[in-house]
């Protein structure tokens, strides 16, 4: 079964500092990943995705994710972290059974960017 | 452009009473849908998909069920809440190359 990890709850920052959030995943096959960002009490917005391609994927809001496949990982960076930028990140990978597109979330990483 | 509705936005709930949930779609047609429930402000757990109007796969067995009545109109039931059922549940569809867009969710208290 496929499934990705989030080793780190939480994940602290100074605003200005690059910041990466750590990804690792288990597929069988080639990953489909993505990455998306939840603000407080709000649904889940879409940030970047690698589907094939260049190992480096760039998205919303000045982040991107380097893919790896001898590491199995997919982190999400930001050269230079913003206060705006403290929500819950969540890393997922597409489940292949074909037809269902479902998505196999992380337990997600609080990231928390101080002034 | 394609746009995702839930509703009610929260929720209170006594244990032991009935769950209906409603989630709409605009902009595209026969879209995959799913339902998720995220416990804690955390992980999301899918509980049921469905790839068309009467169509729906169930992840996790619980007290909870789906319904597809209609094309772009998803909907979350329960005969008798528990507990256990607190959460924020979010409704999503599929864009294009499997990535998925999500609702604004539905926070639900059950006392």
């Amino acid at each position: 079964a496929q499934s990705v990890a989030q080793p780190e709850d939480q994940v602290n920052v100074a605003e200005g500092n690059p910041l990466t959030v750590k990804c690792t995943y288990s597929v069988s096959g080639n990953p489909y990943l993505f990455w998306y960002v939840q603000y407080p009490n709000r649904g889940l917005q879409f940030l970047l995705k690698y589907i094939t391609g260049d190992n480096l994927v760039k998205g919303s809001y000045g982040f991107e994710a380097e893919f790896n496949k001898s590491q199995t990982s997919f982190h999400l960076k930001k050269p230079s972290a913003l206060v705006s930028d403290s929500a819950l990140y969540f890393c997922a990978v597409r489940e292949t059974e074909y037809g269902t597109d479902k998505l196999i979330f992380g337990t997600g990483t609080r990231l928390q960017v101080f002034p | 452009s394609q746009t995702i509705h839930q509703w009610p936005a929260t929720l209170v709930q006594p244990v032991g009473s009935p769950l209906s949930l409603e989630c709409t779609v605009e902009g595209t047609s026969n879209p995959n849908l799913y339902w998720y429930r995220q416990a804690a402000g955390r992980g999301l757990q899918l509980l049921f998909y469905s790839v068309g109007i009467g169509q729906i796969s169930s992840e996790v067995p619980q007290n909870l069920s789906a319904s597809r009545p209609q094309d772009r109109q998803f909907i979350l039931s329960s005969k008798k809440l528990l507990l256990s059922d607190s959460g924020f549940y979010l409704c999503a569809w599929r864009v294009t190359y499997n990535e998925q867009f999500f609702g604004p969710g539905t926070r639900l208290t059950v006392l």
